[in-house]
């Protein structure tokens, strides 16, 4: 397996854009979780699923942002409208089960909104 | 919910000497508290674990100890080698129970190692 799968690796947008970032999870992993990482912060979790169902999404800071999983293999967090202080480091990552919950992180998207 | 500390938040030690990290927790049902290293511009990755049923686990040079009854945990490396220079992560979850599966993640440590 290739691991966890992000994309874009870089985004770079206009405040008031829509932004959407999208990760590919391991095959077979039962979770996904996407966090924000900024110096300030450290590493947030905003939102996580389990067998596509959203478990708990009180890390989402507010309605701009919202996360799918149409499927077990593809999650898109999306931020409309954007703006300046959303620039981070997303990061999605996914886990097998409940019982083996080492986290498999991916590369990550860094997102500049100018 | 659950609230991990992590101290110090930067670190610098002189290779060969001993680092360490302390985290604290405040949930006592939090029974995996694993540590992840992020290098600079790269993805955070898993280097140990422990579960509560133990009080330490050692893989080479890092080890973990942990204490239950004080709620806190600690990441030991010895040997220190450049390569250890990074930023490193305590974590803590419930396993074993759907819905309480998350990673609270402490702010992290960036450790860095002195030729």
């Amino acid at each position: 397996d290739a691991g966890v799968i992000q994309s874009p690796r870089h985004e770079v947008t206009e405040m008031g854009q829509e932004v959407t970032l999208r990760c590919k999870p391991i095959s077979g992993h039962d979770y996904l979780f996407w966090y924000r990482q900024t110096m300030m912060r450290g590493l947030e979790l905003l939102i996580y699923f389990n067998n596509n169902v959203p478990i708990d999404d009180s890390g989402m800071p507010e309605d701009r942002f919202s996360a799918k999983m149409p499927n077990a293999s593809f999650s898109t967090l999306k931020i409309q409208p954007s703006e300046p202080r959303d620039s981070a480091v997303y990061f999605c990552a996914s886990s097998r089960d409940s019982s083996n919950t080492e986290a498999f992180f991916g590369q990550g998207t860094r997102l500049t909104v100018v | 919910g659950e609230n991990v500390e992590q101290h110090p938040s930067t670190l610098s030690v002189q290779e060969g000497d001993s680092a360490v990290i302390k985290c604290t927790y405040s949930d006592s049902a939090s029974n995996y508290f694993p540590w992840y290293k992020q290098e600079l511009g790269k993805r955070p990755q898993l280097i140990i674990d422990i579960r509560s049923n133990v009080g330490e686990k050692k893989d080479q040079r890092i080890a973990v100890t942990l204490n239950k009854t004080a709620k806190h945990f600690s990441l030991h490396i010895t040997e220190t080698q450049p390569e250890d220079s990074a930023v490193y992560f305590c974590a803590a979850s419930i396993i074993g129970f759907v819905g309480n599966e998350k990673l609270t993640f402490g702010t992290g440590t960036r450790l860095t190692i002195i030729p």
